[in-house]
């Protein structure tokens, strides 16, 4: 156990509807990571966030966003959702703004898109 | 986006086999770390490592950062059917130090 949590587990919805992805980082935490795993893309990097401010984006499409609240849990939110969404979710989180040494998975979320 | 070229893709072993996997790259890394999912789960951190040249080993398991700066290779010793799971590399390009970019995985299958 990581100590990163993330709700919900699985998550099936439609084309079009819009879905929030809830991630509590390890209790001290302060930086967040959102990937998304595909089959044919690997692990992505997202966006990450440090104590509530956005500090690196990566490859996350405009009806994409996400943000980290003032206890440090993250949400992301996904809108307009398409097929191809239909993905892992990672949120991972570490001690520090640029730690990628000691960064720690959750256990995804599962997101299906009919 | 970038990503790291990881072969093999999959592997089918026996049980006490060693088995290699690398991680290779256009551009110069300056870190390379190796992790391991297991169905179901987020990757954990196997082995980081920050120098060229750098050999670093977890139990049966030993990484090296290559000497060009462009690749890296991951070793297990002896292999247990507690091996199977897929096995990532990630790296930081020394051009952009808060993007982790990862390969595509290797699949290990351990026959026992």
């Amino acid at each position: 156990d990581s100590g990163v949590t993330q709700t919900p587990k699985h998550l099936i919805t439609a084309t079009g509807q819009r879905v929030t992805l809830r991630c509590s980082p390890r209790s001290g935490d302060l930086s967040v990571y959102w990937y998304q795993q595909s089959l044919d893309q690997g692990l992505q990097f997202l966006i990450q966030y440090y104590n509530g401010e956005e500090r690196a984006k990566g490859n996350i499409l405009e009806r994409f966003s996400a943000q980290q609240f003032p206890d440090l849990h993250s949400e992301l939110n996904l809108s307009s959702l398409e097929l191809g969404d239909s993905a892992l979710y990672f949120c991972a989180s570490s001690v520090e703004q640029v730690s990628y040494n000691e960064q720690f998975f959750g256990p995804g979320t599962r997101l299906t898109v009919l | 986006g970038q990503q790291l070229n990881q072969s093999p893709q999959s592997m089918f072993i026996q049980e006490g086999e060693d088995v290699s996997m690398n991680c290779t790259s256009s551009s110069i890394f300056n870190t390379w770390l190796w992790y391991k999912q297991d169905p179901g789960e987020g990757p954990v951190l196997l082995i980081a490592l920050y120098k060229a040249g750098e050999l670093t080993s977890n139990g049966r398991l030993t990484a090296q950062f290559g000497i060009t700066r462009k690749d890296s290779f991951l070793n297990i010793s002896a292999s247990i059917p507690s091996d199977v799971g897929i096995y990532f590399c990630a790296g930081l390009n020394a051009g952009n130090n808060r993007k982790l970019i990862w390969g595509l995985g290797t699949s290990l299958a351990v026959n026992p």
